[in-house]
């Protein structure tokens, strides 16, 4: 069974960095498919933030281009979110998701960030 | 960006209702549309994808359809477990992006 797993700070300083994991099992992240970031925000707007492919390709959305990198450690199976200069809208609930066609099939539970001082 | 408009905001439905849910795209999106459920405290559930094609495991009682700008998803036959939160998203451009979701509620 494929599971996700999201895990990193719940509170992030304003101008600092929000970094996350997410940790997969049961499937190979470079064995195929996009490993996204989704974001849900107080009020439901959901905002795609990007993927990184199995073979390592990232793509991102131009609204955060500026700030965000997904990196990966395949020896852990494991893909990760770094998001710059966080400021008090980026308050919301990440998702790390696999993608596919492109649509998201299997997701993790989600992980509240706060960004507060 | 394409804009999915989606609506109504909330909804509540008897047991046994036929509901539905509506998006709209700011663009045409080629049936390149995907709805899920998110219950509360859950992470999302995909139930369709190309706009009409169950996911494995789904109940038949939900479909889509739709084409061009214009997509719906209903529920024929409302059941308590149906109780969740409904969102679309289109798969036809990056980024891909999402409907702001329906409440659906057992009246």
């Amino acid at each position: 069974e494929i599971q996700l797993q999201e895990s990193g700070p719940g509170l992030v300083k304003p101008s600092q960095s929000l970094s996350l994991t997410c940790s997969v099992t049961g499937y190979t992240i470079t064995s195929g498919y996009d490993w996204s970031w989704i974001r849900k925000f107080p009020g439901n707007k959901m905002e795609w933030m990007g993927y990184i492919s199995y073979s390592g390709s990232t793509n991102y959305n131009p609204s955060l281009k500026s700030r965000i990198s997904i990196t990966r450690d395949t020896s852990k199976n494991q893909f990760f979110l770094q998001l710059n200069s966080v400021t008090t809208e980026d308050t919301a609930t990440y998702y790390c998701a696999r993608e596919g066609y492109p649509l998201f099939d299997y997701w993790g539970q989600g992980v509240m960030v706060t960004v507060s001082s | 960006d394409i804009q999915m408009t989606q609506s109504p905001a909330s909804l509540s439905a008897s047991l046994g209702e036929t509901v539905s849910i509506e998006c709209l795209a700011s663009e045409g999106i080629s049936n390149d549309l995907a709805w899920y459920q998110q219950k509360s405290g859950k992470s999302p559930q995909l139930l369709i994808y190309a706009a009409s094609r169950l996911q494995d495991g789904v109940p038949s009682r939900f479909s889509g359809s739709g084409s061009g700008t214009r997509y719906s998803l209903k529920i024929s036959g409302m059941q308590p477990e149906d109780e969740a939160d409904y969102f679309c998203q289109q798969s036809y451009k990056y980024p891909l992006t999402f409907g702001s979701g329906t409440k659906l509620e057992i009246k």
